[in-house]
């Protein structure tokens, strides 16, 4: 597509339900990134894919957030029992570079998801 | 680990000039980047520096400092829609991942 699509555009969970974040990155891009950010803050690291392979997971907050991406294009993040905490907009970002990126990122327009 | 430090706000008139400063610190350094977010909207890019010097691209300057661990965005001739957050950003020496400070949140007057 033209560009990164990210869906939901905006999710209401209550407390302990599960929630699936879907990134459709610009397509033949190879790397992807998922972000968090909270209100008023500065975008945080959770992950990268490269191609099909997670090669960083070390931001992941804990064990209930899992990222996959099994077929290197769409991307899907998902966080288990929610938590309020987990109130935030998740970004996902995607570049064509494989590691050295001496360009930006493509940024979607992200998830703001509410934990109630 | 990476510790990147913006102001928190900024004021400035239209018209005017205003230069935002970044200082970082980090373990490895592959290039700092500057992206421009507006409230609710995702970040978009701006600028990249890997070597030292300035860059510049239309209204928009980046200069970069690896020694002293400083940038700083330059925008010229304000305009209203330049009222947003600017992000610095690093990215580590391994080049896979981008870290971002909290942003910097310019209003820009009439």
């Amino acid at each position: 597509g033209a560009g990164v699509s990210q869906s939901p555009r905006y999710k209401v969970a209550k407390r302990g339900q599960d929630v699936a974040l879907r990134c459709d990155p610009i397509s033949g891009h190879v790397s992807l990134f998922w972000y968090q950010q909270a209100l008023g803050q500065g975008p945080e690291f959770l992950t990268y894919f490269q191609n099909e392979a997670q090669l960083d997971k070390s931001g992941l907050p804990s064990d209930r957030f899992f990222a996959e991406r099994p077929e290197g294009s769409v991307s899907t993040l998902k966080i288990q029992r929610t938590q309020q905490e987990d109130s935030a907009v998740y970004l996902c970002a995607s570049s064509p570079r494989l590691d050295r990126s001496n360009y930006g990122y493509t940024f979607g327009s992200g998830t703001r998801l509410t934990v109630v | 680990g990476q510790n990147i430090d913006q102001p928190t706000e900024m004021t400035a008139t239209e018209g005017a000039i205003v230069q935002i400063n970044c200082t970082y610190q980090t373990s490895g350094f592959n290039g700092l980047f500057w992206y421009q977010q507006h409230a609710g909207e995702a970040p978009t890019f701006l600028s990249y520096n890997v070597l030292d010097g300035l860059e510049e691209k239309g209204r928009f300057s980046s200069f970069l400092s690896r020694s002293k661990g400083y940038s700083y965005l330059l925008l010229k001739e304000l305009q209203m829609k330049d009222s947003a957050s600017y992000l610095c950003a690093v990215s580590e020496g391994g080049g896979f991942k981008t870290i971002f400070g909290a942003g910097t949140r310019l209003f820009v007057k009439a």
